[in-house]
């Protein structure tokens, strides 16, 4: 069975930072693009990553560009998103979400890990 | 990078059909066949329902379809029932990127 189960989210003060998990079970993690998508409370669903395979390609959405980073770790089975210069904004439950292909729909989601940028 | 048009809200009885529209443009999806529609039931995580436009994931059922035509996409759920009721979101590959829409409320009446 795919099993996608995030972890790290919590409080943060604005400005700060947070480093986001996700351990994926169940399949071969190596053989897919993997994806971050949040949901603002009560909002819609927004892209913010992806990460190809092997690592060496990494795209963003324009609002998180020079403040997150996406990278994985095949060997652990392991997707991170380190969240730096944390605004209100970024308040969202965070998803990992796997796609064959960068163009592949997201077939297995997490449960989400919420993260609160708040004084 | 914004986010495709989708209509606040649907609603149909049950037993009705319901089609929800999905607007972006050349970039997104009027440039490829890859628009997929996901429904989000309240504190779950979404779940893919369509896929490349009109493909449904094994278990879907086919009540279930999708189509394109130029800058728009459309989910048609048909024969409605009450477990259909949820949130659904279109997204949209936009060259090494994704983008969805602001989703729709489906209300079986």
């Amino acid at each position: 069975e795919v099993q996608l189960v995030e972890s790290g989210g919590g409080l943060v003060q604005p400005g700060g930072s947070l480093r986001l998990s996700c351990a994926a079970s169940g399949f071969t993690f190596s053989s897919y693009w993997m994806n971050w998508v949040r949901q603002a409370p009560g909002k819609g669903l927004e892209w913010v990553a992806n990460i190809k395979q092997d690592g060496n390609e990494k795209y963003y959405v324009d609002s998180v560009k020079g403040r997150f980073t996406i990278s994985r770790d095949n060997a652990k089975n392991s997707l991170y998103l380190q969240m730096n210069s944390l605004r209100a904004e970024d308040t969202a439950v965070y998803y990992c979400a796997r796609a064959l292909f960068d163009w592949s729909p997201f077939d297995s989601w997490g449960q989400g890990t919420l993260v609160t940028v708040s004084s | 990078q914004s986010a495709l048009t989708q209509p606040p809200s649907a609603s149909g009885s049950p037993g009705q059909s319901v089609t929800i529209s999905c607007t972006g443009t050349s970039s997104d999806i009027g440039g490829y066949n890859y628009v997929s529609w996901y429904q989000q039931h309240p504190g779950k995580a979404p779940k893919l329902m369509i896929y490349e436009v009109s493909k449904r994931p094994s278990g879907v059922p086919d009540r279930f379809s999708g189509s394109k035509s130029g800058n728009t996409a459309s989910l048609t759920v048909s024969g409605l029932q009450a477990e259909d009721e949820a949130d659904y979101y279109c997204n949209s590959y936009a060259g090494s990127t994704k983008v969805f829409g602001g989703g729709t409320k489906l209300t079986v009446l």
